[in-house]
């Protein structure tokens, strides 16, 4: 099993472009979830999704879109990226089983000039 | 306003001393995660915890429902355990339900042999 991948791991993109992030997870598991990370701050709910075909607003959506069409796949997209979007971007996978679990991807890191 | 507040922010210990991690919380939860991040930036759920006391090896989590408090131990550390510990909740409302949690800024610890 791979776990959760996401692509790419590193990007640099200007101010207005546009760009979307892939998650991607083997293990059959119906929520997923998309983070950022800043310095100095925890980690912030960005969109999630509670299986094929869904998605809901996080903590701080604004700026960002989400689409999870197939069950292993979970989209981030930047339509318009603006410095404030500098971030290492996780994403994760929930087990609902026993003991809850969230996996996690390894990051994307993003920087926005 | 911190709804999870882990202390203390940055620990430096000797190889082979007890580790202690509290984070305090101020809302209403349904359940409490520690999760490592290691200096690549990897992220592995440790502990999900209700209620009580876990442990797994040299690692030990326990939660105060009453008090709002969880600590994470460590026994015996090693210079491996260097890492930031972070600790998140799940909230007792929908968005709980949903799997999200809700993070600390994480505690950054170094073991020094």
């Amino acid at each position: 099993n791979a776990g959760v991948t996401q692509t790419p791991k590193f990007r640099v993109l200007k101010t207005g472009q546009s760009m979307t992030l892939l998650c991607a997870q083997d293990m059959n598991h119906e929520y997923m979830y998309w983070y950022r990370q800043d310095p100095g701050m925890g980690l912030r709910l960005i969109h999630y999704s509670v299986g094929e075909g869904t998605t809901a607003k996080g903590e701080v959506p604004d700026g960002y879109n989400v689409s999870r069409l197939k069950k292993q796949n979970f989209l981030l997209g930047l339509e318009s990226a603006a410095p404030s979007q500098t971030s290492v971007y996780f994403c994760a996978s929930r087990w609902t089983g026993a003991v809850e679990t969230q996996y996690f991807g390894p990051g994307t890191r993003l920087l926005v000039l | 306003k911190n709804e999870v507040e882990q202390s203390p922010q940055n620990l430096t210990a000797q190889e082979g001393e007890f580790i202690t991690i509290n984070c305090s919380y101020s809302v209403g939860i349904s359940a409490l995660h520690w999760l490592q991040q290691h200096p690549g930036g990897g992220i592995v759920s440790l502990f999900m915890l209700s209620s009580g006391k876990k442990k797994h090896g040299r690692l030990i989590a326990t939660i105060n429902i009453q008090e709002k408090h969880s600590s994470l131990h460590i026994t015996a550390s090693h210079p491996r355990d260097s890492a930031v510990y972070i600790c998140a909740v799940r909230l007792g409302n929908y968005g709980g339900s949903q799997g999200n949690l809700i993070f600390g800024k994480g505690t950054k610890l170094s073991v020094k042999p």
